[in-house]
């Protein structure tokens, strides 16, 4: 039972590449979010999954986009990367009503 | 949307002192309120959560928090620090959107200096 799972841990990118985030639990959990972590800012929601095929904006959703095709995956895209994304990526999962399992990050660098 | 407020980004206490950290919640409904620690370079981890059962809630590493609804407050206190409690800790509450989904508010984080 390996939890939430992120891929990759560590990445660089130049303005205007485009990259795939992948988070993986295997809870069976039907809820599953993205956030980014900025110093002083806690963690803003970006984009968040009820359940499999659906998808919906979170408070920062801009520049980000989302895929559930599967119910144990949840895959956050950048486009066309900026600075402004440099930040520490988070996926969580939870149950209905219930505390969120996160997985151990992304540290993302936009040069 | 709700909101969490985290009096003091940065904390220090001497190893063996009381902690205290702040949490201050805006909610019209009954909260479902959790303290998280996040150590350097991990991801968050559940500390202890309220979910209207005993207003007193004991959590893992001798931390607790007290749920006071006239105050909107949810601090959480340890009676005696340890080095290895350094960390930052999150304050979140639990709330459902317009269209009854599920969403989480966290506080900006509280950084905990243990000092020897």
């Amino acid at each position: 039972n390996a939890g939430v799972t992120q891929t990759p841990k560590f990445r660089v990118l130049k303005t205007g590449q485009s990259m795939t985030l992948l988070c993986a639990q295997d809870m069976n959990h039907e809820y599953m979010y993205w956030y980014r972590q900025d110093p002083g800012m806690g963690l803003r929601l970006i984009h968040y999954s009820v359940g499999e095929g659906t998808t919906a904006k979170g408070e920062v959703p801009d520049g980000y986009n989302v895929s559930r095709l599967k119910k144990q995956n949840f895959l956050l895209g950048l486009e066309s990367a900026a600075p402004s994304q440099t930040s520490v990526y988070f996926c969580a999962s939870v149950r209905r009503v219930g505390e969120q399992f996160f997985g151990p990050g992304t540290r993302l660098t936009v040069l | 949307a709700q909101s969490v407020t985290q009096l003091g980004s940065h904390v220090s206490v001497s190893e063996g002192a009381l902690v205290l950290l702040r949490c201050n919640y805006s909610s019209s409904v009954p909260p479902y309120l959790f303290w998280y620690v996040q150590y350097p370079n991990q991801g968050l981890q559940l500390l202890l959560k309220y979910t209207s059962a005993a207003t007193l809630v004991k959590g893992i590493n001798g931390f607790e928090a007290e749920f006071k609804k006239s105050e909107t407050s949810f601090h959480l206190t340890k009676p005696s620090a340890h080095m290895s409690d350094a960390a930052e800790y999150f304050c979140a509450v639990i709330w459902r959107d317009s269209g009854g989904y599920q969403k989480v508010t966290f506080g900006t984080g509280t950084k905990l200096q243990v000092i020897p």
